[in-house]
């Protein structure tokens, strides 16, 4: 079954500067991999997906890189400030994201004031 | 997006005791699942709740001890039986169409 890889587990940052979070995944059958953060004591809340037939996606302050061929997926947040303090999650899914989705083991990002 | 909502919100139970949690969205939506979350860990799939028919368990969770329902397009419920503390966790259910959205989540504590 699909296995993702999700690094660093912990990063810090100061405010302004950039964080980029890395995740590998292991079946070439995957084709959508959202990402999601979660502040202490809510849900997950979706921030940013990405679909296969797509390579590069951005929404304000944050965009997501997909390599079909590496198998990698990485999350840009750039000019952090200090409300993105909070555990990310990405995660791999086949079926475009109306199926089950594997979750990467986390990234607990605090930004430095 | 869909808006989804859990009751309880959390709960804290006896050992040997079930505890069902209930999911409700906003809207239709063609799959809901059920997501366990241990403390400071990530997310993990118990099952996908078919509506109509019997929930799709993944490896590691039975029938017997994760009860699910889902008697319509909206509506899911998910029940941990015969408690020990070793269930003390987060249970989150999600939506998709084709993104999927989490509930806030119950917070499970088992004494």
């Amino acid at each position: 079954g699909e296995n993702v890889e999700q690094h660093p587990s912990t990063l810090s940052v100061q405010e302004g500067d950039s964080a980029v979070i890395k995740c590998t995944y292991s079946d070439s059958a995957s084709n959508y991999f959202p990402w999601y953060k979660q502040e202490l004591g809510k849900g997950p809340q979706l921030i940013i997906d990405i679909r296969s037939n797509v390579g590069e996606k951005k929404d304000q302050r944050i965009a997501v890189t997909l390599n079909k061929t590496a198998k990698h997926f990485s999350l840009h947040i750039t000019e952090t400030q200090p409300e993105d303090s909070a555990v990310y999650f990405c995660a791999a899914s086949k079926g475009q994201g109306a199926q089950k989705l594997v979750f990467g083991q986390g990234t607990r990002l605090t930004i430095n004031p | 997006s869909a808006v989804i909502s859990q009751k309880p919100s959390r709960d804290i139970c006896q050992r040997g005791t079930s505890l069902t949690i209930q999911c409700q969205v906003d809207s239709q939506v063609t799959m809901m699942f059920w997501y366990r979350q241990q403390p400071g860990q990530s997310l993990t799939l118990i099952a996908t709740a078919n509506q109509g028919s019997e929930a799709t368990y993944e490896s590691g969770f039975v029938i017997d001890k994760f009860p699910i329902s889902r008697p319509n397009l909206t509506f899911s419920t998910l029940t941990v039986s015969n408690m020990s503390p070793e269930d003390s966790s987060i249970y989150l259910c999600s939506a998709s169409q084709n993104t999927q959205y989490f509930g806030p989540g119950t917070r499970l504590t088992v004494l």
